[in-house]
């Protein structure tokens, strides 16, 4: 099966320009989660999505981000306005339990630099 | 906040050697996954262990989950330099409902040397 889709795979951007990421997930998961990933550390959730609806955006920070998930499908990420201290890898995933697989499937991710 | 929390996070180890990574984490949870990746790589899935006493094994590498320890190790026999990588794991918890979101440790950097 297609894995989780994401584009662009790098981008460089300016402090306080803006920016979008793309995420198709795994056909059928109704569940999508986007991740930051600075560079060090382990991926930390930023928004969980149920079809079209958020489930958890507790870690997003809301005045610079935001994401949606139209149709519950595809899934976008914004930042606007970039600060130096996004520079990091933003990773999409997809699962879905209905089935009862416990399984996560990450995408490539997409490298930003601010700068 | 569920904390998660691995050890070492820096392991250089000669081939031919066995080593363990530690993964505490703070509340509680059946379900604990372990990752790698490769620089510049995303996250390959390696382990998902989904009840206490579960224990799994591929090639050189065997994960064992103790859900009342509150404790996941991944256990490394005779070490070669193809291990080298980040490995992360993963506490997944869903607050009671039935969706799940993982918690992630800040990875244990592993270097193989001849």
């Amino acid at each position: 099966e297609a894995g989780v889709a994401q584009s662009p795979r790098y981008k460089i951007i300016e402090k306080r320009q803006s920016v979008a990421f793309w995420c198709n997930p795994i056909s059928g998961h109704a569940t999508l989660y986007w991740y930051q990933q600075i560079l060090g550390q382990g991926p930390k959730l930023l928004i969980q999505f149920q079809n079209n609806g958020v489930v958890d955006d507790s870690q997003l920070p809301k005045d610079r981000f935001s994401a949606e998930r139209l149709k519950g499908v595809d899934s976008t990420l914004k930042i606007q306005p970039a600060k130096l201290e996004d520079s990091a890898v933003y990773l999409c995933a997809s699962s879905d339990r209905t089935l009862g697989d416990y399984g996560y499937t990450f995408g490539s991710g997409t490298r930003l630099t601010v700068v | 906040e569920l904390k998660v929390e691995q050890n070492p996070l820096f392991l250089s180890m000669q081939e031919g050697k066995n080593y363990t990574i530690y993964c505490n984490y703070s509340t509680t949870s059946d379900r604990l996954y372990w990752y790698r990746q490769d620089p510049g790589k995303s996250l390959e899935s390696l382990f998902v262990l989904l009840s206490n006493g579960a224990v799994k094994q591929e090639g050189r590498l065997m994960a064992s989950l103790d859900t009342k320890a509150r404790l996941s190790t991944l256990h490394i026999t005779a070490a070669v330099h193809d291990l080298s990588a980040t490995y992360f794991c993963a506490v997944d918890f869903d607050r009671g409902s039935t969706l799940g979101r993982l918690y992630f440790g800040r990875g244990t950097q592993l270097t193989v040397w001849p």
